[in-house]
């Protein structure tokens, strides 16, 4: 189950089973959403990106949906493994005038544990 | 390598010297961002650069912190003072020009004040 503690909160899963974690972004000018895994002691690595006309996209066993009227990201794994133990973090961003990269803002996290 | 490279690893300071942290982003990469973690926690938007235009320092937690980025590649973010509220984990990410791109992050520079 899903638990908020003192800081990240925590998803525990057993291994095998499919794994949601949802994020609630702040920005709804924000125009391009990615999900990141972070591993203990490592720095953050792109999972799978979705751009704001999109709705849902697939990767390797992963999904992400955007739902923009109420500004959530969720994102699906699908027989979990003990290899996706990590914090994930959703980011989102939008372009500046002229087109160049804006600001890159990340949610809160979750800590997904999975049980072998 | 090819990826974003962070120095020092690890620095253990005393409280009120001042330190400097280092990124290296991947080469061509236009927007260079750095982020503070603590222990336990999501990261804390500290402070982006974009090409050629004055940089976003919004998240700047105080005065103490200052950062610059020279020849639009290397960045070095400064903490004056240095506080033992500051030891966290310093994250420098870089993207690449135009739309809908990753950012890719460095390994991190974890900072101790004693």
């Amino acid at each position: 189950g899903e638990s908020v503690g003192l800081h990240l909160p925590t998803l525990s899963v057993q291994e095998g089973d499919n794994s949601i974690i949802n994020c609630a972004y702040s920005n709804s000018a924000s125009d391009y959403f990615i999900w990141y895994k972070q591993e203990s002691g490592k720095g953050p690595q792109f999972i799978i990106d979705i751009r704001s006309n999109m709705d849902k996209r697939q990767g390797q066993r992963v999904t992400v949906l955007l739902n923009k009227t109420v500004k959530h990201l969720s994102l699906q794994i699908a027989a979990t493994q003990p290899g996706d133990s990590a914090v994930y973090f959703c980011a989102e961003s939008t372009m500046n005038y002229g087109g160049s990269q804006g600001n890159l803002i990340f949610g809160k996290g979750t800590k997904l544990s999975v049980k072998p | 390598g090819a990826g974003v490279s962070q120095s020092p690893s690890n620095k253990v300071t005393e409280k009120g010297k001042d330190v400097e942290l280092r990124c290296d982003p991947i080469s061509g990469h236009t927007a260079l961002y750095w982020y503070r973690q603590s222990l336990g926690q999501g990261l804390e938007f500290l402070i982006y650069f974009q090409g050629n235009s004055a940089p976003d320092k919004s998240g700047l937690p105080s005065d103490r912190f200052s950062a610059e980025r020279t020849g639009g590649s290397v960045s070095t973010l400064t903490i004056q003072r240095t506080q033992q509220e500051d030891s966290a984990v310093y994250l420098c990410a870089s993207r690449a020009g135009g739309r809908d791109t990753e950012a890719f992050f460095g390994q991190g520079t974890r900072l101790t004040v004693v």
